[in-house]
């Protein structure tokens, strides 16, 4: 089974200020590893994902992620964010067997401030 | 994205009754998924079905049950509803060709008095 851990459930910055979300993540077997957003009343779009290779992914408006298998991490970053950013930001794994199992962590909430 | 609607996008119902939630995809995606979001739980799987009639089991599927007659409509039934099922309801599919991607609908606000 797998599980996922998002270190902070809320990250205040302001305009301009790069952001890293952590997110760690715990199994047996090698995994797939996302980032969702979700920005307010709406569904979920993915940002980013690590199938493998490099560990250094990049994503959709300007967002990359880290892929760190001996910490079990895969922390989001963006050098330099919009208010646009504000939304709350979920890490997802799935196994690499096979199973259509996709585990959510609880979420960040980013808000970017003037 | 993937064309995903889902009906109704709000609902309130009272303890005990039946609803039926509805996804729609027009990409003849084959897979399709339930989830519902819970603050301070993020998403949480339901059941999922890789077909039309097969179907399979999530980590929070008491309760509910689901059905999948054709490929483009997965409906999630509340068989009797409880208050612990309030949540907002999403749900999504993925292709065969994209194995790794799954989208997103813009979710079901079910409220149970």
């Amino acid at each position: 089974a797998q599980s996922v851990t998002q270190l902070d459930s809320q990250v205040p910055v302001f305009e301009e200020a790069p952001v890293e979300l952590r997110c760690n993540y715990s199994s047996s077997v090698s995994v797939y590893l996302f980032w969702y957003v979700q920005y307010p009343n709406q569904g979920l779009q993915l940002l980013l994902k690590y199938l493998s290779g490099s560990t250094l992914v990049k994503g959709i408006n300007g967002f990359e992620a880290e892929f760190n298998k001996s910490q079990t991490s895969f922390h989001l970053r963006k050098p330099s964010v919009h208010i646009s950013d504000t939304a709350e930001y979920f890490c997802a794994v799935r196994s690499q067997g096979g199973s259509e199992k996709l585990v959510f962590g609880k979420g960040t909430k980013l808000t970017v401030n003037p | 994205d993937a064309g995903i609607t889902q009906s109704p996008r709000h609902k309130v119902t009272e303890t005990g009754t039946p609803v039926t939630l509805r996804c729609h995809q027009t990409e003849n995606h084959r897979y399709m998924y339930w989830y519902r979001q819970d603050p301070g739980h993020g998403l949480r799987l339901i059941h999922y079905s890789y077909g039309v009639k097969d179907t399979d089991k999530g980590e929070v599927s008491d309760g509910y049950s689901v059905s999948r007659s054709k490929t483009e409509d997965f409906l999630l039934t509340l068989e009797s509803a409880t208050s612990s099922q309030t949540s907002v309801y999403f749900c999504a599919t993925r292709g065969d060709f994209s194995p790794y991607e799954q989208y997103f609908g813009p979710g079901t606000r079910l409220t149970v008095t």
